[in-house]
């Protein structure tokens, strides 16, 4: 049971580029989320989905795109990446039943120069 | 909207010695606490969680937690602390009625021999 799985697990890359961070659960959670993670600030959601095809977004949304085309994948689109998103991020997912606890992946560490 | 606040960013102990790390939230509704653990490199991890009931929570490897509705808290304690302890702890909440998990900004127990 490989439970959340993220890749990469390091990037670096260049202002104004984009990319995707790929986050995938075979749990067949309906509720998953991402994260980002800096030094004092704990732990900060950026964009949520309760299902395939649903959407909604966080307390630091900007920058930051997402899609929920199938149960298992919740995929994060950074469309111009600048030096303020560099971070650890974190993919994370759980039943929608509100006492369920997260699970999260291990984390992609992400440095924009 | 709910937040919570961990009042110790660090907390240095020796081996065998107890340790307490203290959080305190709020929320204008009925909540649900976590407390995770995030071990280096790797993700978060569910150490404990208080749901209803008993206002006193047990995790397996000894950690205990306290829900206090009236001081709004939910400190962590471990009576004797191992070197595997060494960790970043970290407190959450979540409204009983909602998915959105609220972080607060992390602990991180240093366990000295």
């Amino acid at each position: 049971n490989a439970g959340v799985t993220q890749t990469p697990k390091f990037q670096v890359l260049k202002t104004g580029q984009s990319m995707t961070l790929q986050c995938a659960q075979d749990m067949n959670h309906e509720y998953m989320s991402w994260y980002r993670q800096d030094p004092g600030m704990g732990l900060r959601l950026i964009h949520y989905s309760v299902g395939a095809g649903i959407t909604d977004q966080g307390e630091v949304p900007n920058g930051y795109n997402v899609s929920r085309s199938t149960t298992e994948d919740f995929p994060l689109r950074l469309l111009s990446a600048a030096p303020s998103q560099t971070s650890v991020y974190f993919c994370a997912s759980k039943w929608t039943a509100h006492n369920s606890p997260l699970h999260f992946g291990n984390g992609t560490r992400l440095t924009v120069t | 909207a709910q937040s919570v606040t961990q009042l110790d960013s660090q907390v240095p102990v020796f081996e065998e010695a107890p340790v307490e790390l203290r959080c305190n939230y709020s929320s204008s509704v009925s909540v649900y606490l976590f407390w995770y653990v995030q071990y280096p490199n790797q993700g978060l991890q569910l150490l404990l969680k208080y749901l209803s009931g008993s206002t006193l929570v047990e995790s397996i490897n000894g950690f205990e937690a306290e829900f206090n509705k009236s001081q709004t808290s939910f400190h962590l304690r471990k009576p004797s602390v191992h070197i595997s302890d060494t960790a970043e702890y970290f407190c959450a909440v979540s409204q009983a009625a909602g998915n959105k998990l609220t972080f607060g900004g992390g602990t991180r127990v240093l366990v000295k021999p």
